[in-house]
C-alpha cells in the first residue's frame, strides 16, 4: 500500500517560516491535499491539489509537490497555527485514500 | 451552507453493536462521495471507506474491510456507520467528510467535515 511519511513534530517561532514534508514514492505524480487539525476540532483543508487554496486560508500557507517530497510551507507563523497537519493523496492503484502519518507543528 | 452534522458520542460494552450517523444538508446528497475517517486517541487520520449515494458505490480500505457497514438513507440525507460487534480497540473518534466535486473525482480532497462522533467501547 502506499505510504506518506511526515516528521512527527516541527518547532517555530512566531513570525518565521514551518517547512513540514511529506514523503512518498513518485509522489509528484498525484494531487496533495493538506489538512489542519487544532485539539478538538474536525480536521479542516488548508492547501488542495499541490498549490491551490480554499477560500478563507491566508497565503501564509504555500504548497508545493516535487519528486518524492511535497511540502507545505507556512509562512509568517502565528500563534493560531498550532495544529497537527495531515497530508493525504488518492492511490489510483488500489482506489484507496492515503492520510500522512501527521506533523504537529509547535509555536514557540 | 454545507453542514455535515454527526450523532452524539457513544459508550458501548464489547460485543454491542452501533451505528452512528451523519446528517448532511445544504448541498444535493446523492451527488457527492461520503467517506468515514478514524482517528484512534492521540493519532493519526485512517481511511475507512467512501460511499456515493448516487448509486450506492462503496469502497472501504482493507483494513476495515468486513469490519464496518457504510450505509446511507437518501430520504434524510444521511451517511451510516455501523459494528455488529464492537471491540475494546474501536474505541477512536470517527469523522464523516464530503468529497469534492460531483461524479468521478477520485483524486480530490474533502472539503467538508462533520464535527467527529466519539465512540468508548469498554467493559
Amino acid at each position: 500500500s502506499y505510504v506518506l511519511t511526515q516528521p512527527p513534530s516541527v518547532s517555530v517561532a512566531p513570525g518565521q517560516t514551518a517547512i513540514i514534508t511529506c514523503g512518498g514514492d513518485n509522489i509528484e505524480s498525484r494531487g496533495v491535499h493538506w489538512y489542519q487539525q487544532k485539539p478538538g476540532q474536525a480536521p479542516v483543508v488548508v492547501v488542495y491539489d499541490d498549490v491551490a487554496r480554499p477560500s478563507g486560508i491566508p497565503e501564509r500557507f504555500f504548497g508545493s509537490n516535487s519528486g518524492n517530497t511535497a511540502t507545505l510551507t507556512i509562512r509568517r507563523v502565528e500563534a493560531g497555527d498550532e495544529a497537527e497537519y495531515f497530508c493525504q493523496v488518492w492511490d489510483k492503484n488500489t482506489d484507496h485514500y492515503v492520510f500522512g502519518t501527521g506533523t504537529k507543528v509547535t509555536v514557540l | 451552507e454545507v453542514q455535515l452534522v454527526q450523532s452524539r458520542a457513544e459508550v458501548k460494552r464489547p460485543g454491542e453493536s452501533l451505528r452512528i450517523s451523519c446528517e448532511t444538508s445544504g448541498f444535493t446528497f446523492t451527488s457527492y462521495w461520503i467517506a468515514w475517517v478514524r482517528q484512534m486517541p492521540g493519532k493519526g487520520l485512517e481511511w475507512m471507506g467512501i460511499f456515493y449515494p448516487g448509486d450506492s458505490d462503496t469502497r472501504y480500505s482493507p483494513s476495515f474491510q468486513g469490519q464496518v457497514t457504510i450505509s446511507v438513507d437518501k430520504s434524510l440525507n444521511t451517511a451510516h456507520l455501523q459494528w455488529s460487534s464492537l471491540k475494546a480497540s474501536d474505541s477512536a473518534i470517527y469523522y464523516c467528510a464530503r468529497r469534492a466535486g460531483t461524479g468521478w473525482e477520485p483524486e480530490a480532497y474533502f472539503d467538508f467535515w462533520g464535527q467527529g462522533t466519539l465512540v468508548t467501547v469498554s467493559s
